[in-house]
C-alpha cells in the first residue's frame, strides 16, 4: 500500500464548478502538506502548503488538512479551463519540505 | 530570473548504455533535489543535496544510480547500465534553503528518458 493515495481521475467539470480534490495518507509523521499543479510536459508548481491540521485560503483555492482522519483536500472555486492540469498532493515530515512524498496526481479537465 | 533548467529535455538510449542528466538550479539556491516520475505516477524522491554533499540519498533505487554536485550548483544524475524500467521523466528541483518557506522546491521541466 502506498503512503499517499490519490484518485487518478480524470475529473471532468464544467467551467464555473467547484472542484474537490482529495488525498489520504497512512504515515502519521507527516506534518507539512502541499498541493502542486502540473501541466503536461512541465514540472510541478507549488499552489498551497499547510502545516498540521486546518484550513488555508488563497484566492480561488482552499486547502484543508484533517490529521485525525489522515485526509487532505484542495477546493477550487469558479473553475476555469486554464485550471485543467494534473493536481498532485505531497507531504513531508520535515521542515523545509525536504523529502516530498507525492500522490499519483488527479487529472482535472474543465470544459468551457 | 531563470528557473531550474534541465538538459537534455529528451534522451533516448539503448539498454545497457550509460547516461548523464544535468540540472542547473536557480542561482543562489543551496538545496537541490532529484525525483523520478513514471507515467501516470507522482514524482518519487531520489536524492537531496545541501551544498556539495548528498544529505539524503535514500531514494536511489540501486547502485546503478549516482548523482554529484561538485561545486554546489550544477548537478548531474548518472545512470549506468540502463534498463527499460529506468524509462521515466527525471525532475530536478532547487530551494533557497531548507527551513520554512525557504524550503519551497521549484521544479524544472524534467528530462524524459527512454531506454529501448
Amino acid at each position: 500500500q502506498k503512503e499517499v493515495e490519490q484518485d487518478p481521475g480524470p475529473l471532468s467539470v464544467p467551467e464555473g464548478a467547484i472542484v474537490s480534490l482529495n488525498c489520504t495518507y497512512s504515515n502519521s509523521a507527516f506534518q507539512y502538506f502541499m498541493w502542486y499543479r502540473q501541466y503536461s510536459r512541465k514540472g510541478p508548481e507549488l499552489l498551497m502548503y499547510t502545516y498540521s491540521s486546518g484550513n488555508k485560503e488563497d484566492g480561488r483555492f482552499t486547502a484543508q488538512v484533517d490529521k485525525s482522519s489522515k485526509y487532505i483536500s484542495l477546493f477550487i472555486r469558479d473553475s476555469q479551463p486554464s485550471d485543467s492540469a494534473t493536481y498532485l498532493c505531497a507531504m513531508t515530515r520535515d521542515t523545509g519540505f525536504q523529502k516530498l512524498v507525492f500522490g499519483t496526481g488527479t487529472r482535472l479537465l474543465v470544459s468551457p | 530570473g531563470a528557473g531550474v533548467s534541465q538538459t537534455p529535455s529528451n534522451k533516448v538510449t539503448e539498454k545497457g548504455k550509460y547516461v548523464e542528466l544535468r540540472c542547473d538550479p536557480i542561482s543562489g539556491h543551496t538545496a537541490l533535489y532529484w525525483y523520478r516520475q513514471s507515467l501516470g505516477q507522482g514524482p518519487e524522491f531520489l536524492i537531496y543535496f545541501q551544498g556539495t554533499g548528498a544529505a539524503d540519498d535514500s531514494g536511489l533505487p540501486n547502485d546503478r544510480f549516482f548523482a554529484v554536485r561538485p561545486e554546489g550548483s550544477v548537478s548531474t544524475l548518472k545512470i549506468q547500465r540502463t534498463e527499460r524500467g529506468d524509462s521515466a521523466v527525471y525532475l530536478c528541483a532547487s530551494s533557497l534553503g531548507t527551513s520554512g518557506s525557504q524550503g519551497e522546491q521549484f521544479f524544472g521541466p524534467g528530462t524524459r528518458l527512454t531506454v529501448l
